[in-house]
Parts: C-alpha cells; sequence; structure tokens
C-alpha cells in the first residue's frame, strides 16, 4: 500500500515564474491538504481538497491554487514566485469519512532564484 | 486564536533521558491533537494522537498528556535514543473546522550516545 507520493523532489525557479507541484493520495484516501513549510518553522495550511472542490483555504494569496482530479490525485499551483515563496511544499491525505488523522507526504522542496 | 505555541525550541539530553515539550493552544473549538516526527529532509511522520475526553495516551516510549482546563498537552520520550534525535511538532485540529492541522514552530530534540 503505496503512502503519499509527491513530484518533483527538489525544483528550482527564478522569480515571477510559475511551478506546479503533484501529489498522489495514500491509497483509499479522497480528501488532500498542501502546506507549506519555511526553514526552521512548522507547516502553514494553505488548502484542502474534497470531491474535486477546495473545501477551506488558509491565510495564503490566490498566487497559490490547486485542483483534485476524480482519482484523488492534486496540484498545487503558484504563479508569479516570489523569493519568500522557497519553501518545503507538503501534501497530506486523509480520508474523510472516518479519521481526520493527515498522513504527509515527503515534500517537495522549492527554491526561488 | 489560532495559535499553537510550543516550547523549548531545541532540546539536548542524554540517551536514556526524557525530553519534554510542551504546547499551548487558545481556540476551544479544537479536539484532535496529534504530534509529528520530522527528520531532515522528510515530510512530518505522525507519532500519536489525543483528543480531549483523556488525559494521557501512551504509544511505546511516547506518552501526552493532556490538561484540557489549562489548553495545554505535552510529549514526553521515555528512555530516549540516538535515533530519536529530530525536529518534533506539535498541531491541533477541529473536526468543526475540516480538520485543517495548525502546526507549533517546532522542538529540535538532540539525544547525545
Amino acid at each position: 500500500d503505496a503512502g503519499v507520493t509527491q513530484s518533483p523532489t527538489h525544483l528550482i525557479k527564478t522569480r515571477g515564474q510559475q511551478v506546479t507541484l503533484r501529489c498522489s493520495p495514500k491509497s483509499g484516501h479522497d480528501t488532500v491538504s498542501w502546506y507549506q513549510q519555511a526553514l526552521g518553522q512548522g507547516p502553514q495550511f494553505i488548502f484542502q481538497y474534497y470531491e474535486e472542490e477546495e473545501r477551506q483555504r488558509g491565510n495564503f494569496p490566490d498566487r497559490f491554487s490547486g485542483h483534485q482530479y476524480p482519482n484523488y490525485s492534486s496540484e498545487l499551483n503558484v504563479n508569479a514566485l516570489l523569493l519568500g515563496d522557497s519553501a518545503l511544499y507538503l501534501c497530506a491525505s486523509s480520508w474523510d469519512r472516518t479519521t481526520d488523522t493527515q498522513y504527509f507526504g515527503p515534500g517537495t522542496r522549492l527554491t526561488v532564484l | 486564536q489560532q495559535q499553537v505555541k510550543q516550547s523549548p525550541q531545541s532540546l539536548i539530553v542524554q540517551k536514556g533521558g526524557i525530553p519534554i515539550i510542551n504546547c499551548a493552544y487558545e481556540n476551544t473549538a479544537f479536539d484532535y491533537f496529534p504530534w509529528y516526527q520530522q527528520f531532515p529532509g522528510k515530510g512530518p511522520a505522525l507519532l500519536i494522537a489525543i483528543r480531549p475526553d483523556v488525559s494521557e495516551k501512551k504509544e511505546g516510549r511516547f506518552t501526552i498528556s493532556f490538561n484540557k482546563s489549562a489548553k495545554q498537552f505535552s510529549l514526553h520520550i521515555m528512555d530516549s535514543q540516538p535515533g530519536d534525535s529530530a525536529t518534533y511538532f506539535c498541531a491541533a485540529s477541529s473536526g468543526a473546522a475540516g480538520n485543517k492541522l495548525t502546526f507549533g514552530g517546532g522542538t529540535r530534540v538532540l539525544v547525545k550516545p
């Protein structure tokens, strides 16, 4: 049973560019949440997707957008990258109907130069 | 009101010692309190979690103590080992708010041999 997978592992972009990060949830999990973890800090909630809709959103600008596909996989898109967007981006999945336990993927390390 | 405050920021103990990490919260709607362990370059891994209806929970060498009236909870690592050296995060969520996790700032624990 595969856990949460994310791609790519690392990514380097320049300011102003756009980036897409991908996540495949744990088998049987239908809810995907995205978090941003700056160096030396705790993860910050970006948004959550369930049934292909954004269900909740944290305090992040509209430059951050997402999508969930019918197979529950998800994408995080960030437009007009800023230096401050450099972080580890984490995807977490959960099975909405029975548990609020969230399982995290290994993350994508984004560096904005 | 959404904050979770974690202390200390770092901790050094000898092998066999008991690191204790404390967290405090304000939002009384929080009803799920997990602890995550994170190694460098990896995503957070769920260690143990507790709900407010119990005051203590043990899983292996990890124990959560929960004080609902004080809105505080703590993690104890019994008989700590060098392999426990990692960053630990407390978190909290509310089922009524869709289970998004609010994390503490993290505690870097070093267990010396």
